[in-house]
């Protein structure tokens, strides 16, 4: 079955820069992208970007979302302690009609 | 404000069956999705399906056709995820949450654990 990529862990020094990403196919992020959330221990999922690449209200512009052709990418500027958490990208797929999320990316900010 | 409410932990036996509700308020229950999307363990979110209350439709991943059931009312704003047949594999933390191009809104999650 179809999903998306995401590599398990990423780790950078307070206040670089992180790039996670999401890799899928021409069915669900090459066709209308991915979402990001972001999950901390104990709490329910965070939306940080929408599909489109925008973000809710409220969500700080230290975190940017792109896309180039299957792969979709979260950008993290200037990492803060409270940025390390399980992020996890989701899409829909058009052939399979379900959503489906990646595996998630645990980053850790040293 | 946009709230999501959802139903206490449940404790049941391999076999059972558990209903989670999930409440909604502070926008038109009718014009969104609403999902339902499970994380065992120390483990990532699994996407389970959605409904549609102002088509009346509803969408279950694969895996669990045939096992759970998602129902809605309306008068309530109040969106059902039943899950039958439970394993020990169905033991996670059961959230609903809204879609409006993406999941925007959550709930805190309901703690289903299956044990004998």
């Amino acid at each position: 079955q179809a999903g998306l990529t995401q590599p398990p862990s990423v780790s950078k020094g307070l206040r670089q820069t992180a790039t996670l990403t999401c890799t899928g196919n021409s069915n669900n992020v090459g066709n209308q992208g991915a979402a990001w959330l972001q999950q901390h221990q104990g709490h329910p999922p965070k939306l940080l970007s929408y599909r489109n690449g925008n973000r809710p209200s409220g969500i700080s512009e230290r975190f940017s979302a792109s896309r180039s052709g299957d792969t979709a990418s979260l950008t993290i500027t200037a990492l803060q302690p409270e940025d390390e958490a399980d992020y996890y990208c989701s899409a829909w797929d058009s052939s399979l009609s379900t959503w489906l999320f990646g595996g998630g990316t645990k980053l850790t900010v040293l | 404000h946009v709230q999501l409410v959802q139903s206490g932990p449940e404790v049941k036996k391999p076999g059972a069956s558990v209903k989670v509700s999930c409440k909604t308020s502070g926008f038109t229950f009718t014009n969104y999705y609403i999902q339902w999307v499970r994380q065992a363990p120390g483990q990532g979110l699994e996407w389970m399906g959605l409904v549609y209350p102002g088509g009346g439709t509803t969408t279950y991943a694969q895996k669990f056709q045939g096992r759970v059931t998602m129902t809605w009312d309306t008068s309530t704003s109040t969106v059902y995820m039943e899950l039958s047949s439970l394993r020990s594999e169905d033991t996670a933390i059961y959230y609903c949450a809204r879609e409006d191009d993406a999941t925007d809104y959550w709930g805190q999650g309901t703690l289903v654990t299956v044990s004998s």
